[in-house]
């Protein structure tokens, strides 16, 4: 079956530091990924997307980075902030496939030291 | 506020009964997600609808039902619960079926806990 996963449950990084959070997927359908942050009591929340087409994106302080040779994805937060700490999930979708549904990961979560 | 209501946000019961839980889209969306999200399975999804007819079905179990109303509001049913039914319930919805790509709204979700 399809399997996301991430390879660090946990992350704490120094606030003002870069911090880079990563992703496998096994799904070679996939052709559309997203990242999601998540606080606590809240759903997730979109932070950014990246098509199979693409190799990197870059949004207001995160970049994706996508490698389909070896179905891996990255975010990376630039100048991470303690507001920056949460949950973050990456999933995929077959975007061209007939259901919308997303697989997720299982989370990395993210802390930001003062 | 993502749009997306869910209601109850919190819910207590215990193991054999039934709880059903609602979920409004956003304005304008045709279709509607569930998914549960326990400490040691992450996000799964469970059942999509597409204006009122079902769409997909992932890791759903017999004793869950759900459905889309004309309206497009949805309610998921839990029968029969068991402790292990305990976790965060989400609802997401998307203008489109298939494809959503970045219109995908999650709600804040329905904590239910079997007791």
């Amino acid at each position: 079956g399809e399997n996301v996963g991430l390879h660090l449950p946990t992350l704490s990084v120094q606030e003002g530091d870069n911090s880079i959070i990563n992703c496998a997927y096994s799904n070679s359908a996939s052709d559309y990924f997203i990242w999601y942050k998540q606080e606590s009591g809240k759903g997730p929340q979109f932070i950014i997307d990246i098509r199979s087409n693409m190799d990197k994106r870059q949004g207001q302080r995160v970049t994706v980075l996508l490698n389909k040779t070896v179905k891996h994805l990255s975010l990376q937060i630039a100048a991470t902030q303690p507001g920056d700490s949460a949950v973050y999930f990456c999933a995929d979708q077959n975007y061209g496939g007939s259901q919308g549904n997303l697989i997720f990961g299982k989370g990395t979560k993210l802390s930001v030291k003062p | 506020d993502s749009g997306v209501t869910q209601t109850p946000k919190h819910l207590i019961t215990a193991t054999g009964q039934r709880v059903t839980l609602r979920c409004s889209p956003r304005s304008g969306d045709l279709s509607v997600y569930w998914y549960q999200q326990s400490l040691d399975q992450g996000l799964q999804f469970l059942i999509q609808y597409y204006n009122g007819e079902e769409r997909a079905k992932g890791n759903i179990l017999e004793r869950f039902s759900a459905q889309q109303f004309p309206d497009l509001h949805s309610e998921l049913n839990l029968s029969s619960l068991e402790l292990g039914d305990s976790a965060l319930y989400f609802c997401a919805s998307s203008v489109v079926g298939q494809g959503a790509g970045v219109g995908y709204t999650f709600g804040s979700g329905t904590r239910l806990t079997v007791v």
